[in-house]
């Protein structure tokens, strides 16, 4: 059983440009969470989303930044026209339907975004 | 905004020695305190989940204790070893409807144990 695969590990863009970070969560998990740590930070929460839906978007910045889980194929964290400032490592992690207090999250290796 | 700390924020510790360290976290509305351990270059691995107060839980030599009441959670790292460097993290999830396993993190605990 993979556990949760993100790629690419690391990505370089210009200002300007668009980032894609893609996340494909444990086989029969449901829920994926995304989080970023930004350089000499801890992990702070994004975006909480189950399939086609957005759960919780509270940590994500109101401007650049959208996320999706499709039916089919893995969650994607979009960043359009990055700058500077969105160099970080974003981390992803899922867990499976139940969900309940005793469900431990699965994280991926992270992506580390690096814009120059 | 929930406050998570944990301190110290990085410790030095002799191979052989035991060692420990808090996270404190909100004591209303508590459902879950998670501890992950976190090496350089991987991923962030479950070491405990706990959930109810006066929790005590132990893998191997790491073990960790949980107090809902005052909000706070201590990890236990008994006879450290080289291979138990890594940083340290708690994150607590709230019990709010629909929260699901939104993980809110502290900042770490950093354990360098010294041969």
């Amino acid at each position: 059983n993979a556990g949760v695969m993100q790629n690419p590990r690391h990505l370089v863009r210009r200002r300007g440009q668009e980032a894609r970070l893609r996340c494909s969560p444990m086989k029969g998990h449901s829920h994926v969470y995304w989080y970023r740590q930004l350089p000499e930070e801890g992990l702070k929460f994004m975006v909480y989303l189950q399939k086609e839906n957005i759960i919780d978007e509270s940590g994500m910045p109101k401007e650049r930044f959208s996320a999706e889980f499709p039916k089919e194929g893995p969650s994607i964290l979009r960043i359009q026209q990055v700058v500077r400032g969105d160099s970080a490592a974003y981390f992803c992690a899922s867990s499976p339907l139940s969900g309940g207090p005793n469900t431990e999250a699965f994280f991926g290796q992270g992506t580390r975004l690096t814009v120059v | 905004i929930l406050n998570v700390e944990q301190s110290p924020q990085s410790l030095h510790v002799q191979e052989g020695d035991s060692t420990n360290f808090t996270c404190s976290f909100p004591s209303s509305n508590f459902y879950a305190l998670h501890w992950y351990r976190w090496e350089t270059a991987k991923s962030p691995e479950a070491l405990f989940v706990m959930t109810l107060n006066g929790d005590e839980k132990k893998k191997g030599r790491i073990s960790a204790t949980l107090n809902t009441k005052e909000g706070y959670s201590y990890l236990y790292i008994k006879g450290s070893q080289p291979e138990d460097s890594a940083t340290y993290l708690c994150a607590f999830i709230p019990l709010i409807k629909a929260a699901g396993n939104k993980l809110t993190f502290g900042g770490g605990t950093r354990v360098l144990v010294k041969p």
